[in-house]
């Protein structure tokens, strides 16, 4: 396909199961971003990969929170034991990494995974 | 720590009027600033990418302009149409740090009245 797409799109989970969230970036896309968006806090990043290098974990909200990107492809987002103040839209992001200025980071989003947790 | 914020929070216009969306940031250190279009229950859409070089772009009815110096962003919108409600993000992307990621505004809701 010609964006990035993320599944599931819905999931709705009890309290303290584990879940995993997919998304397959833009063919050729190197850098890909899962963020968070949740009601009354906005849209917030959770973590970074870029290529082969170790994965920038800095917005990950607990320890509870995982994810990996295998082959630089697809990403995995694991939540363990999850919480109801988990439930949120989880969004992915990918960009090409400019290697000249002509380029940008531009960011393209999928449409999201909306995570309910009871 | 960037923050940014976007004002109005909510915005209702009838058809056809010409409109302003404003974003503003704290840390100017900034690579670009991207606008975003959210439609209910959807993801994101790109609207307009400003390099940190650059003044403003425009694509069609829109003209997004940014004045790095102050930490503002406008979002113009022209003639005004029902299918431009939505709501609309502005994102800036630090300079530093290895994951260059966004960070993101609370949004204006912009209801067009037909």
């Amino acid at each position: 396909g010609a964006g990035v797409s993320q599944s599931p799109s819905n999931k709705v989970t009890e309290k303290g199961k584990d879940v995993e969230l997919r998304c397959d970036p833009i063919s050729g896309h190197t850098a890909l971003y899962w963020y968070r968006q949740s009601l009354g806090q906005g849209l917030e990043f959770l973590i970074y990969f870029q290529g082969n290098s170790a994965p920038d974990k800095s917005g990950l909200p607990s320890d509870r929170f995982s994810a990996e990107r295998t082959g630089g492809s697809v990403s995995t987002l694991t939540i363990q034991r999850t919480q109801q103040e988990d439930s949120a839209v989880y969004l992915c992001a990918s960009s090409l990494v400019p290697s000249s200025g002509a380029e940008t980071y531009e960011q393209y989003f999928g449409p999201g995974t909306r995570l309910t947790v009871t | 720590k960037q923050e940014v914020t976007q004002i109005p929070a909510a915005l209702s216009v009838p058809e056809g009027e010409n409109l302003v969306l404003n974003c503003s940031f704290t840390d100017s250190a900034i690579y670009n600033l991207q606008w975003f279009r959210q439609d209910p229950g959807k993801g994101l859409t790109s609207l307009l990418l400003i390099q940190s070089s650059q003044r403003e772009q425009t694509s069609g009815r829109l003209n997004a302009s940014l004045d790095k110096s102050s930490g503002r962003s406008t979002l113009y919108i022209a003639a005004s149409q029902p299918g431009d409600s939505a709501t609309y993000l502005c994102a800036v992307r630090l300079s530093s740090g290895s994951a260059r990621q966004l960070t993101f505004g609370s949004g204006t809701q912009l209801t067009v009245l037909p």
